[in-house]
C-alpha cells in the first residue's frame, strides 16, 4: 500500500506570492492533517479535514487555508507568503477522525521563501 | 493548556547501550500517546502509541514505552541502540474531542556513537 504522498518536495518563493501544496493520503484514509515544522517553534497543527470538511484548525492566521477532495487528497494553501512561512510542511492521513487515531505521516513539503 | 514536554535537545550513546528518552505531558483526561521518530529530510513514523491497558507498550524496532499516570510521563526505553537509530524523536499527546490533532514536544536528537 502506497504511503502518504506529499508534492512538491520542495518550493523556493518570494514574499508576497501565494503557493499551493498537495496531499494524497493512504488508499481508504478519510482524515487528511496538516503540520508545520520549524526550528523555532517546532511541529504545530494547522488543520484538519475530514468528508471534505475542516473539523480543527489551530493558531494560523487566515493567510493558511485548506481543502479536501472527494477522493481525499487535500491541498493547503498559503496566500502573501512571510519570510516567517519557511517550514516543512507535513500531511498525516488516518483512516477516520478522532483522538486515538495513529497517523502517519508523508515526507513532507520543504517551502523557503526568499 | 495541553502541552508535551521533552527535557533533554540531545542525547548522545554508544552503540549497544541502553536509551530512555524522556516525555512528560500535561493534560486533563486520558491521554492518548505516541512516539514518532524522524530521520533527515524525512518525514515521521510512529514508533508506538498508548490509549488505555497494560502501561507498558511494545513498538517498532525494538522500542517500548511505559506510562506512568502518577508522573504524567511516557517514556521511550530501547535495551540497545544501533548506529541507524540516530534520528529525531518526538513524543506526541492526542486530544480528545472527536477529531484528530496531536500536541508534539519540542524532540530529542538522538546521536549513536560507534
Amino acid at each position: 500500500k502506497a504511503g502518504v504522498t506529499q508534492t512538491p518536495r520542495y518550493l523556493i518563493k518570494t514574499r508576497g506570492q501565494q503557493v499551493t501544496l498537495s496531499c494524497s493520503p493512504i488508499s481508504g484514509h478519510r482524515s487528511v492533517s496538516w503540520y508545520q515544522q520549524t526550528p523555532g517553534q517546532g511541529l504545530q497543527f494547522l488543520f484538519e479535514y475530514f468528508s471534505e470538511t475542516q473539523r480543527n484548525k489551530g493558531n494560523f492566521p487566515g493567510r493558511f487555508s485548506g481543502r479536501q477532495f472527494s477522493n481525499s487528497r487535500s491541498e493547503m494553501n498559503v496566500s502573501t507568503l512571510e519570510l516567517g512561512d519557511s517550514a516543512l510542511y507535513l500531511c498525516a492521513s488516518s483512516p477516520s477522525t478522532g483522538a486515538g487515531q495513529p497517523q502517519h505521516f508523508g515526507d513532507g513539503t520543504r517551502l523557503s521563501i526568499l | 493548556a495541553q502541552s508535551v514536554t521533552q527535557p533533554d535537545i540531545h542525547i548522545t550513546v554508544s552503540e549497544g547501550a541502553s536509551l530512555e528518552l524522556r516525555c512528560n505531558y500535561s493534560y486533563g483526561a486520558t491521554p492518548y500517546l505516541f512516539w514518532y521518530v524522524q530521520s533527515p529530510g524525512q518525514g515521521l513514523q510512529l514508533l508506538l502509541k498508548y490509549f488505555s491497558g497494560d502501561t507498558l507498550v511494545q513498538g517498532i524496532k525494538g522500542f517500548e514505552a511505559e506510562f506512568k499516570r502518577s508522573q504524567s510521563s511516557f517514556n521511550l526505553r530501547k535495551p540497545s541502540v544501533h548506529w541507524s537509530d540516530a534520528a529525531e524523536y518526538f513524543c506526541a499527546v492526542g486530544l480528545s474531542g472527536g477529531y484528530n490533532k496531536l500536541i508534539f514536544g519540542a524532540g530529542t536528537r538522538l546521536a549513536v556513537h560507534p
